[in-house]
């Protein structure tokens, strides 16, 4: 059973475009939802997380936006650049209880020039 | 000045043997994990660890087994090597109750 569904599966999208990745879970109890940055051959590497207290949070062209009631939060990336491009990765956790990452499915970003 | 640290970066064996993939992180946080990336992606969570609890995925075999040597390691053991353990295995560190950093990972390929 996937706790943590994400869509879409892969994104084109062009330079300066505002690509939209989305993702819902089941959980209720869960308390943490970072997304996660991943190029070939590396790491995962955080870009951004909010709890589920605020709707919406924003770190430099990243924002989360973040439903309670419908179980569901969000990626934008505000004028994508072809350096974008990679797998994304949404996540949830118990944050205080061991912090085990959830991970949803992936989507592959492109973006062209 | 890595701050998460696997090694080997790939490790080929065949069916049937025992090996180990070594985590060290000099970030000083006190919680450790492991997590597997399968072929399509798909990242899991396999086990959590700080000086008081091991936490462990119910999903894993119990042919996979951490250790920690110290608080700055977690060591990944994988006795009798099956083809389906053939992934990218991460490990990640944390202080707690902060985020998670990931190492590079592990390419472990079973033939």
């Amino acid at each position: 059973q996937q706790q943590v569904k994400q869509s879409p599966q892969s994104l084109i999208v062009q330079k300066g475009g505002i690509p939209i990745i989305n993702c819902a879970y089941e959980n209720t109890a869960f308390d943490y939802f970072p997304w996660y940055q991943q190029f070939p051959g590396k790491g995962p590497a955080l870009l951004i997380a909010i709890r589920p207290d605020v709707s919406e949070k924003k770190e430099g062209r990243f924002t989360i936006s973040f439903n309670k009631s419908a179980k569901q939060f969000s990626l934008h990336i505000m004028d994508s650049q072809p350096g974008d491009s990679a797998t994304y990765f949404c996540a949830a956790s118990l944050f205080n209880a061991g912090n085990m990452l959830t991970f949803g499915g992936g989507t592959r970003l492109m973006v062209k020039p | 000045d890595t701050a998460v640290s696997q090694t080997p970066k790939y490790l080929v064996t065949q069916m049937g043997n025992d090996k180990s993939i070594k985590c060290e992180q000099n970030l000083g946080h006190d919680t450790m994990y492991w997590y597997k990336q399968d072929s399509k992606k798909f990242l899991k969570i396999m086990f959590s660890y700080n000086n008081k609890e091991l936490i462990i995925n119910e999903t894993v075999p119990n042919r996979f087994s951490p250790k920690s040597p110290d608080k700055a390691h977690l060591n990944l053991h994988i006795n009798s090597l099956e083809l389906g353990d053939s992934a990218v295995y991460f490990c990640a560190s944390s202080q707690v109750f902060q985020e998670q950093y990931f190492g590079p990972g592990t390419r472990l390929t079973v033939t």
